[in-house]
This record gives C-alpha cells, structure tokens and sequence, in this order.
C-alpha cells in the first residue's frame, strides 16, 4: 500500500524558511517522479515543483526560493522553502506522479502539511 | 504557460442522473509522437486530498468506477459521470501534464439536487 507522510508545516514569518518532508512507502521510490502540489485555503490546486531522479521543475512563483530534493537512501522526498511570502500560506501535498516522467498524471497524493506564513 | 477552464464552476444533479464537466486547454495537449492526450482528472472531497481519477484524457485508474469516463482531445475533454451516486459530491479538476508549469483548471463543484 503506498503511503505518503508529509511533515515540517507550520506557522512561519514572512521571509523565513521551512523545510517540507515526505517519507514514502509501498513503491519504489527511486525510480519513480515526486511532485509538490499546494492549496490555498478555500482554492484550487497550484503545481509547485517536480522531482523525476534526474530532473528538476518549479513553478515561476516558487523559482529561486524554493528547492526539491530526495534521498533515495531514506525514501524520502523535501521541499526546501526559503524567502516566505504571505501567498505561501497553503496545504503542501506530496505527490507521487504515474511513472518515473515528471510528465505522468499525479497518481497518488499524501494527506498534505499546512504551512501558514504570517506575522 | 497552457491555461485550463474548466465549465461549468458548479453543478447540481439529481442522484442517478447524468454529470458532464468540461474542460478547455489553451493549446492542445496532444503529443504527436505517441497520439497521447496529456490530460487527467481528479477528484477531491470535503477534507480530503485529491484522488486521480482519469489519466490520458480517458484511462480511469485503479479501482475508479466505470461510471466516470474522460473522453475528448487536443483542447477540449470532458468528464462524464454516467449516473450520480451521493458518494461523487466532490470537486472535480483537469490538469495538463504535456508541459511545465503543470496547470489545473479551477475545479468545478459537482452536488446533489
């Protein structure tokens, strides 16, 4: 059974950082794309950033502040935020795409974590 | 980047009857290398994460009931619930995954009338 726990969230200042977790299970995570999809409270979903082993991918709102990484080692996948805005404020999923492209549908996604930017 | 619109933003339905959601891309998302549809579908219900439904504008996934069918190509989809059941009230989004950004459209709230 594939399972995404996705951790780090929380309450933050505006220009600080956080850094995002998810530790999968139930596939193999080296050889599959990860993606990280965020919602905003009461909105739709926005692509955030995807991950497939050999390239990277982000959104233009998230470019230059944000970074995906893994660690194949811990089956574990992160998301690194740095210079937090108030229009960061959402629920953060951990997405594991169809197939090893970062091109695939979203085929299954974690519970999420709430990181709220806010003074 | 490719805007998706979705139509319309909500819908009521009567139990067993028939659902349909479109969904427009600004430039087509048909690879012509493979004539794949790079479109899927998804589902989300109050307090939950969404749920893949439909990928390849018409492939339903793993355990997703035949009643949800994905049909269309290039720019314009829809998704068709054949006979509502109280368990689909949920938001429905399409997304293109031919490129990045990957964008969705803006979901369409689907209840019961």
């Amino acid at each position: 059974e594939v399972q995404l726990l996705a951790s780090g969230g929380g309450l933050v200042q505006p220009g600080g950082s956080l850094r995002l977790s998810c530790a999968a299970s139930g596939f193999t995570f080296s050889s599959n794309a990860m993606s990280w999809v965020r919602q905003a409270p009461g909105k739709g979903l926005e692509w955030v950033s995807s991950d497939s082993g050999h390239s990277t991918y982000y959104a233009d709102s998230v470019k230059g502040r944000f970074t995906i990484s893994r660690d194949n080692s811990k089956n574990t996948l992160f998301l690194q935020m740095n210079s937090l805005r108030a229009e960061d404020t959402a629920v953060y999923y951990c997405v594991k795409n169809s197939g090893g492209s970062c091109y695939s549908g979203l085929g299954y996604w974690g519970q999420g974590t709430l990181v709220t930017v806010s003074s | 980047d490719i805007v998706m619109t979705q139509s319309p933003d909500s819908l009521a339905v009567s139990l067993g009857e028939r659902a349909t959601i479109n969904c427009k891309s600004s430039q087509s998302v048909l690879y012509s290398s493979n004539k794949k549809n790079y479109l899927a579908w998804y589902q989300q219900k109050p307090g939950h994460p969404p749920k893949l439904l439909i990928s390849w504008a018409f492939t339903r996934d793993s355990g997703v009931p035949d009643r949800f069918s994905g049909s269309g190509s290039g720019t314009d989809f829809t998704l068709t619930i054949s006979s509502l059941q109280a368990e689909d009230v949920a938001v429905y989004y399409c997304q293109q995954y031919y490129s990045t950004p990957l964008t969705f459209g803006g979901g369409t709230k689907v209840e019961i009338k």
